[in-house]
Formats: C-alpha cells, sequence, structure tokens
C-alpha cells in the first residue's frame, strides 16, 4: 500500500514563528499536494507540486511556500506563522495509475 | 457558484438504516468522482470512485453519477456504527493527475 507520512500529528507554535511541515511518499508519484481543512469550509488546497522543483499555487497559497527538492517529500512552510494559520493541515500523493492516498494529517495550533 | 456543493449537515441514523449522501458540481469537464471516508484525527482514505456517468456497488456501498444532472450520490446499506465518520466527495477531471474538486463533507453518526 502506498504510504504517505507526516512528520508530525500535533503541533503547537508561537506566532510568527517559522514552521516547516514534512510529507513524504514511498510509492515514486508524481504529483503532491497541500491542504488545510478547516470546519465548515472543507479541503482547501494550497500548493502542489507535479515533480521535483515544480510547484503551483492552489486556492489558498498566501502565507505559505512550499519546496520540492526529492521526488518523495513535499514539505510546507508557514513563513510567519499566524493564529488564523491554526489547522489540520493533510498532504497527499497521487499518480494517474493509484488515484490519490491522504497522509493522516497534522493539527496546528499556533498561539 | 462553487465547484462542487455538499450540504454539510450531520446526520444521524440508527443502525441498519439506509445513509444516503449526495453532492453536485458546476463544472462538466469533470469525469471522475470519489468518495472518501475520514474518521476523526485520521486523513481521507477512499472508499470509491467511478468514472463518468453510472452506478458502481461495493459491499454495502453504492455511488451513483448523474452527469447530466451534475449530481453524484453515495448510498450505505445496513450502516454500522463503524460507518461513523466524515464522507468528502470529490471529483477531477483526470484520474490521479490533476488536482481534486472537494465537497465540504457529512459527518455521519450511525446510533446502535
Amino acid at each position: 500500500d502506498v504510504k504517505v507520512t507526516q512528520s508530525s500529528r500535533y503541533l503547537v507554535k508561537r506566532t510568527g514563528e517559522k514552521v516547516f511541515l514534512e510529507c513524504v511518499q514511498d510509492m515514486d508519484h508524481e504529483n503532491m499536494f497541500w491542504y488545510r481543512q478547516d470546519p465548515g469550509l472543507g479541503l482547501r488546497l494550497i500548493y502542489f507540486s507535479y515533480d521535483v522543483k515544480m510547484k503551483e499555487k492552489g486556492d489558498i497559497p498566501e502565507g505559505y511556500s512550499v519546496s520540492r527538492e526529492k521526488k518523495e517529500r513535499f514539505s510546507l512552510i508557514l513563513e510567519s506563522a499566524s493564529t488564523n494559520q491554526t489547522s489540520m493541515y493533510l498532504c497527499a500523493s497521487s499518480s494517474p495509475l493509484r488515484g490519490y492516498t491522504f497522509g493522516s494529517g497534522t493539527r496546528l495550533t499556533v498561539v | 457558484q462553487k465547484e462542487v456543493e455538499q450540504d454539510p449537515g450531520p446526520l444521524s441514523v440508527p443502525e441498519g438504516a439506509i445513509v444516503s449522501l449526495n453532492c453536485t458540481y458546476s463544472n462538466s469537464a469533470f469525469q471522475y468522482f470519489m468518495w472518501y471516508r475520514q474518521y476523526s484525527r485520521k486523513g481521507p482514505e477512499l472508499l470509491m470512485y467511478t468514472y463518468s456517468s453510472g452506478n458502481k456497488e461495493d459491499g454495502r456501498f453504492t455511488a451513483q453519477v448523474d452527469k447530466s444532472s451534475k449530481y453524484i450520490s453515495l448510498f450505505i446499506r445496513d450502516s454500522q456504527p463503524s460507518d461513523s465518520a466524515t464522507y468528502l466527495c470529490a471529483m477531477s477531471t483526470t484520474y490521479g493527475n490533476n488536482r481534486l474538486a472537494f465537497g465540504k463533507g457529512n459527518q455521519v453518526v450511525v446510533i446502535p
């Protein structure tokens, strides 16, 4: 089975901190995605990547950046964390053959 | 108009009842339609996917797609307490090679 591993299940960070959320997939998928999930708003796409060193903005990229230096790893960076970035962050990877697989999520609280 | 509409209201049903969930969409280019199940504090997991219009059955689960009406449904027969979860519809123009458009999800509670 495809595994998408997010490095932390729960994180608490202070306002203004730089935050790194890491995601690793083990099935050589080309595509990787970062979503955030909030009650009443559903899943919203932050950034995605179709290949190494490539990135595309999703629907809500403001305040975030990403890095994909290796095919299996896609990092989400909060340059200066703010309280409105408190959320559940979900990473996913996909391929035409296997569809989409999600990680277990990182629940980030910014205080 | 949002691309995908899913009434996010919670749903409570007694064990053994049929659960009916649905989504509407606006983009006629969508060809692949998926239902994800998400347990509390977990990531979504793929439950079923359907290509184009038609029905697909997998055990107690049936997915229906009506492209002419831009309407998709998920039915859960003989619901079990273990079916208690949030169900999200998702759709895409290609399979696995493009971004997904999600509904907001329905929280389903099956009462023993």
